[in-house]
């Protein structure tokens, strides 16, 4: 069974740091592109960041670029996003989705999501 | 940058009733198009993919149709599961982009 775990949420302040990581099993992850997908409270989804499985090519958002990394550790079957320079509009549901292609493709298993505040 | 608008914002219906859904796209997509079905408090689930194909253990009830710009997800007859929120997303086009959703509710 495919699993994904993101953990590493919270509550930061304005222009603080955090570091998303989600833990995959079930599957091979080394074989996968993956992304991370966004939520704002209420809102809509917003795609974030991909990586391809061997991170030879890495998008990100406008939105994000400059502030956000996104990387992963294939011996270790995890993802990460390292957020920086974090602003009130970055709060949102954090979600780790498989891609089904080879980068910003369709994302066909997700994870539960972790909550990131951005708050003083 | 590929704008999806999706309509109607709310589509109150009963069990057993057909839904219908639209996507439309600022540009065409082409067939690369997904929906996606959220229900409070979890995560989305890939429906459909490639505008009609059916993802793996989505029943018959769903079925996708469009290509270019103008997409629809239909569902035959609601069962009480389905009353959810429903995302187009495109991936023809840079960056990948989400719809606005459809809130599918009961009547």
């Amino acid at each position: 069974e495919v699993q994904l775990v993101e953990s590493g949420g919270g509550l930061v302040k304005p222009g603080g740091s955090l570091r998303l990581s989600c833990a995959a099993s079930g599957f091979t992850f080394s074989s996968y592109s993956m992304n991370w997908v966004r939520q704002a409270p209420g809102k809509g989804l917003e795609w974030v960041s991909s990586v391809t499985s061997n991170s030879n090519y890495i998008y990100y958002a406008d939105s994000v670029k400059g502030r956000f990394t996104i990387s992963r550790d294939n011996a270790k079957n995890s993802l990460y996003l390292q957020m920086d320079s974090l602003r009130a509009e970055d709060t949102a549901v954090y979600y780790c989705a498989r891609d089904t292609g080879s980068g910003w493709s369709y994302y066909d298993y997700w994870g539960q999501g972790t909550l990131v505040t951005v708050s003083s | 940058e590929t704008v999806l608008t999706q309509s109607p914002a709310t589509l109150s219906l009963s069990p057993g009733e057909r839904a219908t859904l639209s996507c439309r796209a600022s540009q065409s997509v082409s067939s690369s198009l997904a929906w996606y079905q959220q229900k409070p408090g979890q995560a989305p689930r890939l429906l459909i993919y490639d505008a009609s194909n059916r993802a793996t253990g989505i029943p018959a009830r769903f079925s996708g149709s469009g290509s270019g710009t103008d997409f629809t997800l239909t569902i035959s007859s609601l069962e009480p599961e389905d009353f959810a929120v429903y995302y187009c997303q495109q991936r023809s086009n840079w960056p990948p982009a989400f719809g606005p959703g459809t809130k599918v509710d009961i009547k």
